[in-house]
């Protein structure tokens, strides 16, 4: 079974500041990694995703993931935060090479960005 | 493309009415699926679908819970009779099964359906 831990379901960072939003996986099987973004009252869209290959990620908006197998982690970055950024963050964990295909999300961290 | 469509986006239902949530996939994708969303239990899924064919439907609540796929570009989901826990806001997902490729595989979700059973 797949499960995802999120570190902190709210961090609040100052613009400028670097933001680290933590990712934990459990999978029994090499782990597919995404991590999606919700803001308010919106669908979830995809901010970046680990299949194979190389461990650091580059996604849209800035942010970036380096996927650890030795720390089973998949944390999210970005150097420097925007006020657009304030959004929920969703880590989540498919068994995609097993053919589970479904999603595993974890709980999710709220972000806030202050001025 | 539009992207995953979902309707009606607001429902607001007194208990024991049945509830239908429609989702339109992405055009060519293969893959369907439905989750919900609660501050409770945060995003679980409730049914996936391959090629219109019901494939984990292990995420269902209960005999409530009812999910068709009749065609490639269509799906319900129907709740009979509706409950105040069931309120939640519901999404649809599509993704291609088997494709290459950095788009392999994503899912892609539509805005939801934010349900209120009173």
């Amino acid at each position: 079974a797949q499960s995802v831990t999120q570190l902190g379901s709210h961090v609040s960072v100052s613009e400028g500041a670097l933001v680290l939003l933590r990712c934990n996986y459990s999978s029994s099987v090499p782990p597919y990694l995404f991590w999606y973004v919700q803001y308010p009252n919106q669908g979830l869209q995809l901010l970046l995703k680990y299949t194979t290959g190389a461990t650091l990620v580059k996604g849209i908006n800035g942010f970036e993931a380096e996927f650890k197998k030795s720390e089973t982690s998949f944390h999210l970055t970005k150097p420097s935060a925007h006020m657009s950024d304030a959004a929920e963050y969703f880590c989540a964990v498919s068994d995609l090479p097993a053919g589970r295909r479904a999603l595993t999300f974890g709980s999710g961290t709220r972000l806030q960005v202050q001025p | 493309d539009a992207g995953v469509i979902q309707s009606p986006r607001h429902e607001v239902t007194e208990m024991g009415q049945e509830v239908t949530l429609r989702c339109k996939p992405i055009s060519g994708h293969n893959s369907l699926f439905w989750y919900r969303q609660t501050m409770m239990r945060g995003l679980e899924l409730l049914i996936y679908f391959n090629n219109n064919v019901p494939i984990d439907d292990s995420g269902m609540p209960e005999d409530r819970f009812s999910a068709k796929m009749p065609n490639a570009s269509f799906s319900t989901l129907k709740i009979q009779p509706s409950e105040p826990r069931d309120s939640a806001v519901y999404f649809c997902a599509s993704s291609f099964k088997g494709l290459a490729g950095p788009d392999g595989e994503t899912q892609y979700f539509g805005p939801g359906t934010r349900l209120l059973v009173l």
